[in-house]
């Protein structure tokens, strides 16, 4: 499985932007960098995923490096809804395109 | 985007004996569905892939005699817990995926069910 490294936990003030990073130097040509979010006794949620390009939609914007070794999440403004553990994937088709989560990044908003 | 269903949300059962979660995708067909589980403070294991008409895949060290998974229907996969023990009491989490294949796709979870074997 292709490995991901996210720090354990980032703190964000309400209405503020806030960046996730996820490193993913092992990355392969034609891995998709995924990225799901979970709320506390819930399933996870899809956020957004991409390839090569930067993508956007309405819930974050997704930076990917040029030389994709990493990756950052951005939610443009914070809200306390927001507070959840965010969890970047690489997805290998090649290999059952299953999504095997690492531990993610505990994100905590501040009022 | 896409809804999946678990049932039931929550269960508590006996020790020896077997409990069966339903998932289901309410709008639209999965040929391709997840099971995970969680334990408290863990991130999610996946536990098996479901494809519609054709057997599980199990991941390694998962016993498939004691999980058994049916995936008769394209919009219907079940996990049954077999002669279930106080470890396994989880919390379980199916998934199941839309989109065109390739990794380009989005994958939509269903919001687990918590099982209690006592």
């Amino acid at each position: 499985d292709a490995k991901t490294t996210q720090p354990n936990s980032m703190e964000s003030n309400e209405e503020e932007p806030v960046h996730l990073p996820c490193n993913h130097s092992t990355i392969s040509g034609t891995d998709y960098i995924h990225w799901y979010r979970q709320l506390p006794s819930q399933g996870p949620e899809y956020v957004i995923h991409g390839l090569t390009s930067n993508v956007n939609n309405r819930m974050a914007s997704l930076a990917i490096a040029e030389d994709r070794k990493s990756s950052t999440l951005i939610l443009h403004r914070a809200t306390l809804r927001d507070a959840a553990v965010y969890y970047c994937i690489l997805l290998r088709w090649n290999q059952g395109g299953k999504l095997i989560f690492g531990q993610g990044t505990e994100l905590s908003v501040k009022p | 985007g896409a809804v999946v269903s678990q049932h039931p949300s929550r269960v508590i059962c006996k020790s020896g004996t077997s409990v069966k979660i339903e998932c289901r995708s309410l709008d639209f067909q999965a040929t391709t569905m997840f099971w995970y589980r969680q334990f408290p403070k863990q991130s999610l294991m996946l536990m098996a892939t479901s494809n519609e008409g054709s057997k599980a895949t199990y991941e390694q060290g998962v016993e498939k005699d004691k999980f058994l998974i049916n995936h008769a229907s394209l919009t219907l996969s079940t996990l049954t817990v077999t002669s279930a023990h106080p470890e396994d009491s989880s919390f379980y989490i199916c998934s199941a995926r839309v989109g065109s294949g390739g990794g380009s796709y989005e994958q939509y979870f269903g919001p687990g069910t918590r099982l209690t074997v006592t």
